[in-house]
């Protein structure tokens, strides 16, 4: 079954330096991936993905990720942190290689974020 | 373009009380979702519907229904709200296109306490 894992529950941070959000997954096939933020009492809003080519995935606000296929991992990360970038953050999975029933998205527990002046 | 609406935003119910959820997305999106949201628990699938028609059970469907009335609209049914169904409630959509890694779009909640 595919699963999701963000092992930590909070990050702290200082502004301006880098940042990194874990995430590691398992599939039994090849993984779609997925990071979304949520601001508080807000839906979930769509940062940026992984589907196929560059490892290296750039998204909205300046974040990037990393897909490590050996790691089975793909971590969130922006070089320099600011104060607005503290959220709830969610990793998710996607396998691509069932359909139907079977190709649900699944997310992980969250990480919050948390950057100081 | 509103993307995706849910009402109502808050609700405190009475255990054994009924309510629905209303979820409507305009973004034209084959398949729908209701998802909750628990502290810890990150977000877990109730039900979905994957287009037109179909619903399947997700993570967590116990105590909960579902009707996707037309493309647009997919609601969310406490038949007899229990304690345990308090929780944030998700809906959310995407493309059907299995091969574009569709992005799931999300409503802004509805907060929904039943005491």
């Amino acid at each position: 079954a595919q699963s999701v894992a963000q092992p930590e529950d909070q990050v702290n941070v200082a502004e301006g330096n880098p940042l990194t959000v874990k995430c590691t997954y398992s599939v039994s096939g090849n993984p779609y991936l997925f990071w979304y933020v949520q601001y508080p009492n807000r839906g979930l809003q769509f940062l940026l993905k992984y589907i196929t080519g560059d490892n290296l995935v750039k998204g909205s606000y300046g974040f990037e990720a990393e897909f490590n296929k050996s790691q089975t991992s793909f971590h969130l990360k922006k070089p320099s942190a600011l104060v607005s970038d503290s959220a709830l953050y969610f990793c998710a999975v996607r396998d691509v290689s069932r359909s139907g029933s079977a190709s649900k998205i699944i997310f992980g527990s969250g990480t919050r974020l948390s950057i100081r002046p | 373009n509103a993307g995706v609406t849910q009402t109502p935003k808050f609700q405190v119910l009475k255990t054994g009380q009924s309510m629905t959820l209303q979820c409507a997305q305009d973004m034209n999106h084959n398949s729908m979702y209701w998802y909750r949201q628990d502290p810890g628990m990150g977000l877990r699938l109730i039900y979905y519907s994957a287009s037109e028609g179909t619903t399947d059970k997700g993570e967590v469907p116990n105590g909960y229904n579902v009707s996707r009335l037309n493309k647009r609209e997919f609601s969310l049914r406490l038949e007899s709200a229990a304690p345990s169904q308090t929780s944030v409630y998700f809906c959310a959509s995407s493309d059907l296109d299995f091969y574009s890694g569709n992005t799931i779009y999300f409503g802004e909640g509805s907060w929904l306490t039943v005491v």
